[in-house]
């Protein structure tokens, strides 16, 4: 079985341009998360998605970031415009069914705005 | 405030060398705590999740236990394989589920 998939594994990009980050739950995954742990810091909670529905997106760091789950598959994180702080690995995660179920992680996607 | 403390920040041991990782958590009502393993340019993998005090869970050279303020991760006769960075995090019923508070980890190195 397919694990967490996440594209790009890299990127760069110049402040000011637009990356989206792609990720592909486990299949039948509900539960659809996004991460990031920029250099030097512990991994910190952005949203998380239950199906095509943000359930929490109290970690967003600003309205730069948008997450988008259609269909309640694949999911998207695009940032607009980046910045330098910006910087640092995303990472996606899934799980399935409700509280305290196993919470499985990509492999990252790591984003330098340079 | 939320907040989870790994202890010590890197461990060196000789193979064989048995010794134990600490995390400290505050969080409002404990959902879960999560062991993870991070290799170096990998993403987290899943080790164990304890959900009340006096909980105890094993895999191979590993234990993990739980009390009210704290989780260990007990290493039993490491190997260099078991070199990796350890993390530890918390879910609390004050976030959803997978809201979780991570501690910065510690990076295991077991010499040979």
């Amino acid at each position: 079985e397919a694990g967490v998939t996440q594209f790009p594994s890299h990127s760069v990009i110049e402040k000011g341009q637009t990356v989206t980050l792609r990720c592909d739950p486990i299949s039948g995954h509900d539960n659809l998360y996004w991460y990031r742990r920029v250099m030097g810091k512990e991994i910190k909670f952005l949203l998380h998605f239950v199906k095509e529905s943000k359930q929490d997106e109290s970690g967003m760091p600003n309205n730069r970031f948008l997450a988008e789950r259609t269909g309640g598959t694949y999911s998207t994180l695009k940032v607009q415009p980046a910045e330098l702080e910006d910087s640092g690995v995303y990472f996606c995660a899934s799980s399935q069914g409700s509280s305290g179920n196993t919470i499985y992680f990509g492999e990252g996607s790591w984003l330098t705005v340079v | 405030e939320d907040q989870v403390t790994q202890s010590p920040e890197a461990l060196r041991l000789q193979e064989g060398e048995s010794s134990s990782l600490n995390c400290s958590y505050t969080v409002s009502g404990l959902r879960g705590l999560f062991w993870y393993r991070q290799d170096p340019g990998k993403g987290p993998e899943f080790l164990f999740t304890l959900y009340s005090a006096g909980e105890e869970k094993e895999k191979e050279r590993l234990k993990a236990t739980l009390t009210k303020k704290e989780s260990f991760l007990h290493i039993t006769a490491p190997k260099p394989e078991d070199s990796a960075t350890y993390l530890c995090a918390a879910g609390g019923y004050g976030g959803s589920q997978g809201n979780l508070i991570f501690g910065k980890g510690t990076k295991l190195s077991v010499k040979p």
